[in-house]
């Protein structure tokens, strides 16, 4: 199994704070690495594919970078709404796909 | 636009069966495949496996073997998620996915059900 860890499990930080996530694989997995957003009571959201594109719609402010093991999610800006648990996810041909435990952002 | 709706929720006795649906529309609904996702109360998302919307083969992750059955009606462009012998664990919010166009990322998602089982 590829084990996916994130850090920090939370985090509070003042609007217009830069934020950062990161994310490590137990083992390499290229770029196939995932973010998605959750809002409370909603479904996950997809920001960023393959570790560094961000998904059609989704505002600037957030960013992906990393390969290999070591992946690191950014938001540039916080903004009220970026309230939610981000997860990264990977993919693995042969073990299909593993989220990390998530990291909840709060407001300051 | 491409959208999953997914099936309310329902409230089962331990023991019983439940069966959730995810209806796509906007899209070949056979030429991507379809996750399951399990979210269990203030926990965090677990991938159940896929289908092949193709062949109708599933694939099921550790942990989502037996109970668990993944099905299709291409007709109406629906996917099911079956669970039989419910437990009290099995209580959390149950999400479809699609596969995404370039690989295997999850775009879109389900509004989820939540499956509860109590007695």
């Amino acid at each position: 199994d590829i084990q996916m860890t994130q850090s920090p499990s939370s985090l509070s930080a003042s609007v217009g704070d830069r934020v950062t996530i990161t994310c490590q694989a137990s083992q390499d997995i290229s770029n196939y690495l995932n973010w998605y957003q959750q809002k409370p009571g909603k479904a996950p959201k997809l920001l960023i594919y393959d570790a560094s594109n961000l998904e059609t719609g989704v505002p600037s402010r957030f960013s992906g970078s990393g390969s290999g093991t070591d992946f690191t999610f950014t938001i540039s800006s916080l903004q009220p709404e970026d309230i939610a648990t981000y997860y990264c996810q990977q993919y693995d041909n042969l073990l299909g796909i593993t989220f990390g435990p998530g990291t909840k952002v709060d407001i300051k | 636009q491409v959208q999953l709706v997914q099936s309310g929720s329902e409230l089962k006795k331990p023991g019983a069966s439940v069966k959730v649906s995810c209806k796509a529309s906007g899209y070949t609904f056979t030429s991507y495949a379809m996750n399951w996702v399990r979210q269990a109360p203030g926990q965090g998302l677990e991938w159940m496996g896929w289908i092949n919307t193709n062949t109708g083969n599933p694939t099921y992750a550790q942990g989502f073997t037996g109970r668990f059955v993944f099905s299709l009606d291409t007709s109406v462009s629906t996917a099911y998620l079956q669970i039989s012998s419910l437990k009290a664990e099995d209580t959390a919010v149950y999400y479809c996915a699609r596969e995404g166009p370039l690989g295997q990322w999850l775009v879109p998602w389900g509004q989820g059900t939540l499956v509860t089982v109590s007695s």
